[in-house]
Protein backbone atom coordinates (compact mmCIF):
# COMPACT_ATOMS: atom_id res chain seq x y z
CA UNK A 1 0.00 0.00 0.00
CA UNK A 2 1.25 3.46 -1.22
CA UNK A 3 2.17 5.74 2.05
CA UNK A 4 2.98 9.45 1.68
CA UNK A 5 4.07 10.95 4.96
CA UNK A 6 4.55 14.94 5.28
CA UNK A 7 6.08 17.24 7.62
CA UNK A 8 6.11 19.54 9.40
CA UNK A 9 1.80 19.95 9.84
CA UNK A 10 1.80 23.15 10.15
CA UNK A 11 4.70 26.25 9.31
CA UNK A 12 5.34 29.56 10.29
CA UNK A 13 7.42 31.99 8.72
CA UNK A 14 7.89 35.87 8.17
CA UNK A 15 8.27 37.10 4.97
CA UNK A 16 11.16 36.22 3.44
CA UNK A 17 12.24 33.42 5.54
CA UNK A 18 13.22 30.72 3.51
CA UNK A 19 12.39 27.21 4.36
CA UNK A 20 11.49 23.59 3.16
CA UNK A 21 8.40 21.25 3.62
CA UNK A 22 9.12 17.60 3.52
CA UNK A 23 7.35 14.65 1.96
CA UNK A 24 8.28 10.95 2.73
CA UNK A 25 6.91 8.20 0.50
CA UNK A 26 6.86 4.47 0.07
CA UNK A 27 5.11 3.08 -3.30
CA UNK A 28 5.80 0.58 -5.44
CA UNK A 29 7.02 1.75 -8.61
CA UNK A 30 6.94 5.41 -8.89
CA UNK A 31 4.84 7.02 -11.69
CA UNK A 32 4.85 10.28 -10.48
CA UNK A 33 5.28 12.66 -6.88
CA UNK A 34 3.28 15.52 -7.30
CA UNK A 35 2.80 18.66 -5.53
CA UNK A 36 -0.68 20.40 -5.24
CA UNK A 37 -1.35 23.57 -3.71
CA UNK A 38 -5.12 24.15 -1.28
CA UNK A 39 -6.51 27.39 -0.80
CA UNK A 40 -9.26 27.50 2.11
CA UNK A 41 -12.43 26.73 0.31
CA UNK A 42 -11.00 25.87 -2.70
CA UNK A 43 -10.03 22.89 -4.58
CA UNK A 44 -6.15 21.72 -4.84
CA UNK A 45 -4.06 23.58 -7.54
CA UNK A 46 -1.71 21.63 -8.93
CA UNK A 47 2.16 22.89 -9.05
CA UNK A 48 4.64 20.20 -10.04
CA UNK A 49 5.57 17.09 -11.04
CA UNK A 50 8.33 14.96 -10.90
CA UNK A 51 9.35 11.49 -12.36
CA UNK A 52 12.59 10.34 -11.10
CA UNK A 53 15.08 10.61 -8.72
CA UNK A 54 17.04 13.67 -9.19
CA UNK A 55 14.62 15.49 -11.23
CA UNK A 56 13.93 19.29 -9.91
CA UNK A 57 11.11 21.72 -10.54
CA UNK A 58 11.08 25.76 -10.53
CA UNK A 59 8.10 27.80 -10.23
CA UNK A 60 8.44 31.33 -8.94
CA UNK A 61 9.32 31.11 -5.16
CA UNK A 62 9.07 27.39 -5.26
CA UNK A 63 11.62 24.50 -5.96
CA UNK A 64 10.38 20.80 -6.03
CA UNK A 65 13.01 18.40 -5.36
CA UNK A 66 13.12 14.52 -5.09
CA UNK A 67 15.07 11.70 -4.08
CA UNK A 68 13.94 8.26 -4.06
CA UNK A 69 12.66 8.33 -0.58
CA UNK A 70 11.58 12.01 -0.01
CA UNK A 71 10.93 14.98 -1.74
CA UNK A 72 11.11 18.40 -0.60
CA UNK A 73 9.62 21.56 -1.71
CA UNK A 74 11.83 24.56 -1.04
CA UNK A 75 10.27 28.43 -0.50
CA UNK A 76 12.69 31.01 -0.96
CA UNK A 77 11.73 34.01 0.35
CA UNK A 78 8.01 33.86 0.79
CA UNK A 79 5.24 36.48 0.93
CA UNK A 80 2.50 36.45 2.64
CA UNK A 81 0.58 35.28 -0.44
CA UNK A 82 2.32 32.03 -0.56
CA UNK A 83 0.65 30.89 2.52
CA UNK A 84 -2.11 27.60 1.62
CA UNK A 85 -1.43 24.16 2.70
CA UNK A 86 0.64 22.05 0.87
CA UNK A 87 0.04 18.67 -0.13
CA UNK A 88 2.15 15.96 -1.33
CA UNK A 89 0.89 12.93 -3.92
CA UNK A 90 2.35 9.67 -5.22
CA UNK A 91 0.99 7.75 -8.15
CA UNK A 92 2.56 4.40 -7.64
CA UNK A 93 2.42 1.19 -10.44
CA UNK A 94 0.96 -1.43 -7.89
CA UNK A 95 -2.61 -2.80 -8.51
CA UNK A 96 -5.34 -0.73 -9.52
CA UNK A 97 -3.12 2.25 -8.83
CA UNK A 98 -3.75 5.25 -11.34
CA UNK A 99 -4.50 6.79 -8.64
CA UNK A 100 -3.50 9.53 -5.89
CA UNK A 101 -2.37 8.73 -2.67
CA UNK A 102 -2.28 12.36 -0.78
CA UNK A 103 -0.64 13.32 2.34
CA UNK A 104 -2.34 14.77 5.21
CA UNK A 105 -0.80 18.25 4.10
CA UNK A 106 1.42 21.02 5.53
CA UNK A 107 -0.27 24.13 6.39
CA UNK A 108 1.72 27.27 5.47
CA UNK A 109 1.53 30.83 7.45
CA UNK A 110 3.64 33.23 6.26
CA UNK A 111 3.89 36.78 8.62
CA UNK A 112 3.99 39.62 6.83
CA UNK B 1 -11.96 26.27 -19.87
CA UNK B 2 -14.45 26.55 -17.42
CA UNK B 3 -12.60 23.79 -15.31
CA UNK B 4 -14.27 21.23 -12.93
CA UNK B 5 -17.85 22.35 -12.36
CA UNK B 6 -19.21 20.79 -8.66
CA UNK B 7 -22.77 22.08 -7.20
CA UNK B 8 -24.17 22.65 -4.80
CA UNK B 9 -21.25 24.24 -2.76
CA UNK B 10 -22.11 23.27 -0.04
CA UNK B 11 -25.52 20.77 1.51
CA UNK B 12 -27.03 20.85 4.56
CA UNK B 13 -29.35 18.01 5.54
CA UNK B 14 -30.98 15.75 7.83
CA UNK B 15 -29.68 12.36 8.96
CA UNK B 16 -31.66 9.60 6.99
CA UNK B 17 -32.05 11.90 3.72
CA UNK B 18 -30.78 11.08 0.15
CA UNK B 19 -27.64 13.66 -1.28
CA UNK B 20 -26.63 13.94 -4.51
CA UNK B 21 -23.25 15.91 -5.28
CA UNK B 22 -23.29 16.43 -8.93
CA UNK B 23 -19.73 17.36 -11.35
CA UNK B 24 -18.89 18.39 -14.70
CA UNK B 25 -15.37 17.53 -15.29
CA UNK B 26 -13.18 19.42 -17.92
CA UNK B 27 -14.42 19.15 -21.34
CA UNK B 28 -11.69 16.09 -23.32
CA UNK B 29 -10.65 14.74 -19.99
CA UNK B 30 -11.55 10.96 -19.83
CA UNK B 31 -10.98 10.43 -16.39
CA UNK B 32 -13.04 11.79 -13.22
CA UNK B 33 -12.49 11.14 -9.68
CA UNK B 34 -14.59 11.58 -6.09
CA UNK B 35 -12.46 12.52 -3.37
CA UNK B 36 -13.64 13.27 0.04
CA UNK B 37 -11.70 15.45 2.99
CA UNK B 38 -11.54 15.73 6.13
CA UNK B 39 -9.35 17.11 9.08
CA UNK B 40 -8.61 13.67 10.50
CA UNK B 41 -8.25 11.39 6.92
CA UNK B 42 -7.52 13.99 4.62
CA UNK B 43 -7.91 13.47 0.77
CA UNK B 44 -9.40 9.86 0.26
CA UNK B 45 -10.26 8.85 -3.33
CA UNK B 46 -14.43 7.35 -3.09
CA UNK B 47 -14.08 6.31 -6.66
CA UNK B 48 -12.45 6.79 -10.01
CA UNK B 49 -14.34 6.37 -13.84
CA UNK B 50 -12.64 5.94 -17.07
CA UNK B 51 -13.91 6.54 -20.26
CA UNK B 52 -17.47 6.73 -18.14
CA UNK B 53 -16.65 3.35 -16.36
CA UNK B 54 -15.97 2.72 -12.94
CA UNK B 55 -12.65 1.53 -12.52
CA UNK B 56 -11.62 1.50 -8.40
CA UNK B 57 -14.53 1.58 -5.97
CA UNK B 58 -12.40 -0.02 -3.19
CA UNK B 59 -12.58 3.78 -1.64
CA UNK B 60 -16.46 3.84 -0.95
CA UNK B 61 -16.72 3.68 2.36
CA UNK B 62 -20.51 1.54 2.44
CA UNK B 63 -23.61 0.56 0.16
CA UNK B 64 -25.09 4.11 1.47
CA UNK B 65 -22.49 5.77 -1.15
CA UNK B 66 -23.26 4.94 -5.18
CA UNK B 67 -21.42 6.99 -7.82
CA UNK B 68 -22.45 7.20 -11.48
CA UNK B 69 -21.48 8.69 -14.73
CA UNK B 70 -24.30 8.19 -17.33
CA UNK B 71 -22.17 10.36 -20.40
CA UNK B 72 -18.59 12.17 -20.51
CA UNK B 73 -19.99 15.14 -19.00
CA UNK B 74 -21.59 14.52 -16.07
CA UNK B 75 -21.37 12.49 -12.59
CA UNK B 76 -23.25 11.89 -9.62
CA UNK B 77 -22.37 11.07 -6.07
CA UNK B 78 -25.26 10.27 -3.75
CA UNK B 79 -25.77 9.04 -0.51
CA UNK B 80 -28.73 7.45 0.74
CA UNK B 81 -29.26 7.11 3.58
CA UNK B 82 -26.63 9.95 4.67
CA UNK B 83 -25.49 10.10 8.49
CA UNK B 84 -23.69 12.60 10.53
CA UNK B 85 -19.83 10.71 9.87
CA UNK B 86 -20.36 11.77 6.58
CA UNK B 87 -20.18 15.48 6.64
CA UNK B 88 -17.47 16.52 5.05
CA UNK B 89 -16.24 18.31 1.53
CA UNK B 90 -16.51 16.40 -1.49
CA UNK B 91 -14.22 17.27 -4.41
CA UNK B 92 -14.21 16.07 -7.98
CA UNK B 93 -11.41 15.68 -10.11
CA UNK B 94 -10.50 14.59 -13.76
CA UNK B 95 -7.67 14.46 -15.78
CA UNK B 96 -6.96 14.14 -19.91
CA UNK B 97 -4.61 11.01 -19.41
CA UNK B 98 -2.87 8.70 -16.92
CA UNK B 99 0.00 10.09 -15.05
CA UNK B 100 -1.03 13.86 -15.86
CA UNK B 101 -2.17 15.89 -13.57
CA UNK B 102 -5.33 15.97 -11.93
CA UNK B 103 -7.43 19.11 -11.86
CA UNK B 104 -9.87 19.58 -9.29
CA UNK B 105 -13.32 21.28 -8.88
CA UNK B 106 -13.81 23.80 -5.83
CA UNK B 107 -15.86 20.99 -3.93
CA UNK B 108 -19.23 20.35 -1.94
CA UNK B 109 -18.99 21.00 1.78
CA UNK B 110 -21.64 18.87 3.24
CA UNK B 111 -22.74 18.60 6.51
CA UNK B 112 -25.21 15.94 7.59
CA UNK B 113 -27.15 17.10 11.21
Amino acid sequence: EDQVTQSPEALRLQEGESSSLNCSYTVSGLRGLFWYRQDPGKGPEFLFTLYSAGEEKEKERLKATLTKKESFLHITAPKPEDSATYLCAVQGGSGSARQLTFGSGTQLTVLP
Amino acid sequence: DAGVIQSPRHEVTEMGQEVTLRCKPISGHNSLFWYRQTMMRGLELLIYFNNNVPIDDSGMPEDRFSAKMPNASFSTLKIQPSEPRDSAVYFCASRRLANEKLFFGSGTQLSVL
